[in-house]
């Protein structure tokens, strides 16, 4: 049984570029969520898609989006990035949307906007 | 809306000694699960429990336990005898379905790094 696992593990992007991270869930979780982690502070539920749609979201702009494909990954796109942005994005498989089999969280993703 | 407090920015023990991680809740839902996540300088978050909104018995697993109080609404993490290891920075979190909507999402509280000195 594998885990999650997200790339890259560190990336550094130039204000107003757009960014695509990419998480591979747990085997068998057909549902992702993503969250953001500022240094110091909690993560923070960014959206949650199940069966390819999205049917959740944070407080985070549309220039945040993601995608869920047929194969359990997943990807987080970030446009028109802010200084804001630079965070660790977590990326957290589970089955059925809900907490009953928990949430498995992988490393995440460090990114620096400079 | 959903909040969770975890009052204690950082706390440093010595190695053996017993540690308290602090936890207070918000919540209008009856149904929720509470966690409690480490997160070691890797960055991943390491599942330690997960509790029902129904089920205030306290949990014991090796040093570490749980103790769940809903008339506080409070969830407190208990290392005994810490080690070196245990260093970390602990998330309390806490899981609700947003208004009754189908899907669910974690809301943290702010962690509490635990320092462990040999």
């Amino acid at each position: 049984e594998t885990g999650v696992t997200q790339s890259p593990t560190h990336l550094i992007k130039t204000r107003g570029q757009q960014v695509t991270l990419r998480c591979s869930s747990q085997s068998g979780h057909n549902t992702v969520s993503w969250y953001q982690q500022a240094l110091g502070q909690g993560p923070q539920f960014i959206f949650q898609y199940y069966r390819e749609e999205e049917n959740g979201r944070g407080n985070f702009p549309p220039r945040f989006s993601g995608l869920q494909f047929p194969n359990y990954s997943s990807e987080l796109n970030v446009n028109a990035l802010e200084l804001d942005d630079s965070a660790l994005y977590l990326c957290a498989s589970s089955l059925d949307q809900g907490p009953g089999t928990g949430y498995t969280f992988g490393s995440g993703t460090r990114l620096t906007v400079v | 809306a959903q909040k969770v407090t975890q009052a204690q920015t950082e706390i440093s023990v010595v190695e053996k000694e017993d540690v308290t991680l602090d936890c207070v809740y918000e919540t209008r839902d009856t149904t929720y699960y509470l966690f409690w996540y480490k997160q070691p300088p890797s960055g991943e978050l390491v599942f330690l429990i997960r509790r029902n909104s129904f089920d205030e018995q306290n949990e014991i697993s090796g040093r570490y336990s749980w103790n769940f109080q809903k008339s506080t609404s409070s969830f407190n993490f208990t290392i005994t005898a810490s080690q070196v290891v245990d260093s970390a920075v602990y998330f309390c979190a806490l899981h609700t379905n947003a208004g009754g909507t189908s899907y669910g999402k974690l809301t943290f509280g702010q962690g509490t790094i635990l320092t462990v000195h040999p």
